[in-house]
């Protein structure tokens, strides 16, 4: 069965700081991963998806099938990141992105 | 093109009625999506359109959950005599697919419904 965990409900860090969140998938085929961010009072919005490898307002994530993982990570965190973020996967098999959230965690950035 | 937008935002009915929800897709988008989240909880699959032809539903679909997309356009989520375990925030995303695969999902607002 296709599932994704997020163990952290919420990470508190101060401005400047590294930032990590964690993400783990279970799926036996060939997934495609996403992060998604709800800032406050706004509707959920894709961050960045693994197949661009892009850096997306400073945020990386790799895929590491080994390990199952793809964290999301930001060397330095802004005031403006504080949002909650969701990882996702879909499968590259079905033809269309039935996305499969975890359960997501609640990134608090303080001055 | 404001993007996708959901009528109404909010929704509270008495146990046992049904309710309908609609999405209007962004305009060129052929896939349209609907996502049931409660609280505490990612969202979740319901069902998928691709044009008007509904290709997949989640087991999460009961009986009493019907949904629409006539003519490709917007969509419909109906659920008859509403029970109070359905009371969640109802999402839509609609995106383009094609043989090169599938671009970014954009996500309405969504629909909250409370069930009394």
């Amino acid at each position: 069965a296709q599932r994704v965990t997020q163990p952290e409900k919420l990470l508190s860090v101060f401005k400047g700081a590294p930032v990590e969140l964690k993400c783990n998938y279970s799926y036996s085929g060939s997934p495609e991963l996403f992060w998604y961010v709800q800032y406050s009072r706004q509707r959920l919005q894709l961050l960045l998806r693994h197949i661009s490898r892009e850096s997306i307002k400073g945020f990386t994530a790799d895929l590491n099938k080994g390990e199952t993982s793809f964290h999301l990570k930001k060397p330095f965190a802004q005031e403006e990141d504080s949002a909650m973020y969701y990882c996702a996967l879909a499968s590259m098999n079905t033809g269309f992105q039935k996305l499969v959230f975890g359960t997501g965690t609640r990134l608090l950035v303080s001055p | 093109d404001t993007g996708v937008s959901q009528d109404p935002r909010h929704k509270i009915t008495k146990r046992g009625q049904n309710v309908t929800f609609r999405c209007d897709p962004i305009s060129e988008h052929n896939r349209l999506y609907w996502y049931r989240q409660t609280l505490g909880q990612g969202p979740e699959f319901l069902t998928y359109f691709q044009n008007e032809a509904q290709l997949e539903k989640s087991r999460l679909l009961s009986d009493r959950f019907s949904a629409e997309r006539p003519k490709g356009s917007f969509s419909t989520l109906e659920i008859q005599r509403t029970e109070q375990g359905d009371s969640a925030m109802y999402l839509c995303a609609s995106s383009y697919g094609g043989t090169e695969g599938e671009h970014e999902q954009f996500f309405g607002p969504g629909t909250r419904l409370t069930v009394l």
